[in-house]
């Protein structure tokens, strides 16, 4: 089945640093790739998203490119700040896969912090 | 902007209690969600619905049921609480699209603590 493996936390990087967070992907269909920040006590909100093959989201910073080839939607911004700390979840949707309508299928995200 | 609104934040109940978790969404998205978020494990679907009066399981039905009476509202029912299902739910909306698969937006979630 469907599937998303993303690395695991925690992450912690000093302010102004490059950030990846890798996201590698299984589907049997073509799916929609979907990067979505948690901030502590909150609900989630999406951060990015591409819908086919060599499609880049972007976002306050944050980018991520649909890449079909090594099955992978890795997360990178240039610069963290300090309120970039939060838990980053990597998500895919296939509206073709077993009936699904579109549910998403998440990675179990990554801790991110940030220290001035 | 879409706004999908749970109706409590946190939620202390007793074992053996009927909980009513209650969701509404209001852009008329066709598909809800509801996850519960745990430690460890990540975002885990429990129940979706694609129109009203349908659902389907996800992952982990057990112990739940969900109600859709309305296009707006999606309801959880967790129908004997018990101390396993303390965790934090959440429940998401969606477009439905035959040809992509659009984002879901979600509610601010619901931290429920059964003792």
């Amino acid at each position: 089945g469907d599937s998303v493996t993303q690395m695991e936390g925690p992450v912690t990087l000093s302010e102004e640093a490059f950030l990846t967070i890798n996201c590698t992907y299984t589907a049997t269909g073509y799916p929609s790739l979907f990067w979505y920040v948690q901030y502590p006590g909150e609900g989630l909100q999406l951060l990015l998203k591409a819908t086919k093959a060599d499609d880049k989201g972007s976002n306050k910073g944050f980018e991520a490119t649909y890449r079909k080839e090594t099955t992978s939607f890795h997360l990178e911004k240039g610069s963290v700040q300090v309120s970039d700390s939060a838990v980053y979840f990597c998500a895919l949707s296939d509206p073709n896969y077993g009936g699904s309508q579109g549910n998403l299928i998440f990675g179990k995200g990554t801790k991110l912090s940030v220290k001035p | 902007d879409v706004k999908v609104t749970q109706s409590s934040r946190y939620l202390v109940k007793r074992t053996g209690e009927k909980v009513f978790l209650e969701c509404v969404q209001d852009m008329d998205h066709e598909n809800m969600f509801w996850y519960r978020q745990d430690p460890g494990l990540g975002l885990r679907l429990i129940y979706f619905s694609y129109d009203v009066k349908m659902k389907e399981k996800g992952d982990i039905p057990e112990g739940y049921s969900v109600s859709r009476e309305k296009k707006e509202r999606f309801s959880l029912i967790l129908e004997s609480a018990s101390t396993n299902q303390t965790s934090m739910y959440l429940c998401a909306s969606s477009v439905l699209r035959s040809e992509y698969a659009t984002e879901a937006f979600f509610g601010q979630g619901t931290r429920l603590t059964v003792v």
